[in-house]
């Protein structure tokens, strides 16, 4: 079936430092993919989000990337803080389907101050 | 602020109790979704409601059912909770065009 998966489930970085969650998807036709933020006790929380005409995209202190020929996505956040110690869930979307997301298993990230 | 909103934050329930979570929504989003998500995993779509048409998934039991009286309010009713239906149970919403907008959760747990 298809799926979208993350390639670690989990990543511990220093304060300060750059964090880079990776994605894999395998439906060739997903056109909008978003990043959620998990922390403990609480519902996900939409960081940002892209559709498959872009290749990045870019918020605060994240950006996205895309890249279709390999079907990859990645999340980076920048100068890393203890507050985005949470788990990250990538989730694919296709539009005119069913109005389902599809979720990674999920990446937690632990800042170490 | 316009938001999700989950009532209770934390349910207790006993073994076989019919119990019944409520989301309520002021985005105004015409698609509303009832998710269960275990400890370390990622959330697992049990139905969902665009509009007032029902869409269920063909692996959520039948224990589980849900109404949407109107568009701002759904309801997740667990008609006999098992110790395996304790999870945190997430709703969300959206437009249908694929971003979801997530409430804080319920937390069930069955005795």
């Amino acid at each position: 079936g298809e799926s979208v998966g993350l390639h670690l489930p989990t990543l511990s970085v220093q304060e300060g430092d750059n964090s880079i969650i990776n994605c894999a998807y395998s439906n060739s036709a997903s056109d909008y993919f978003i990043w959620y933020k998990q922390e403990s006790g609480k519902g996900p929380q939409f960081i940002i989000d892209i559709r498959s005409n872009m290749d990045k995209r870019q918020g605060q202190r994240v950006t996205v990337l895309l890249n279709k020929t390999v079907k990859h996505l990645s999340l980076q956040i920048a100068a890393t803080q203890p507050g985005d110690s949470a788990v990250y869930f990538c989730a694919d979307f296709t539009q005119g389907g069913s109005e389902k997301l599809v979720f990674g298993k999920g990446m937690k990230l632990t800042v170490n101050p | 602020d316009a938001m999700v909103i989950q009532n209770p934050r934390y349910q207790v329930t006993q073994f076989g109790k019919p119990v019944t979570l409520s989301c309520s929504q002021t985005l105004n989003h015409n698609v509303m979704y009832w998710y269960q998500q275990k400890s370390s995993q990622a959330p697992k779509l049990l139905f969902h409601y665009y509009d007032k048409d029902f869409n269920n998934e063909a692996d959520t039991p039948d224990n589980f059912q849900s109404r949407r009286p109107n568009t701002s309010f759904c309801f997740l009713d667990i008609r006999s909770p098992g110790l395996g239906d304790a999870a945190m149970y997430l709703c969300a919403t959206s437009r249908g065009t694929g971003g979801q907008y997530f409430g804080p959760g319920t937390r069930l747990t069955v005795t």
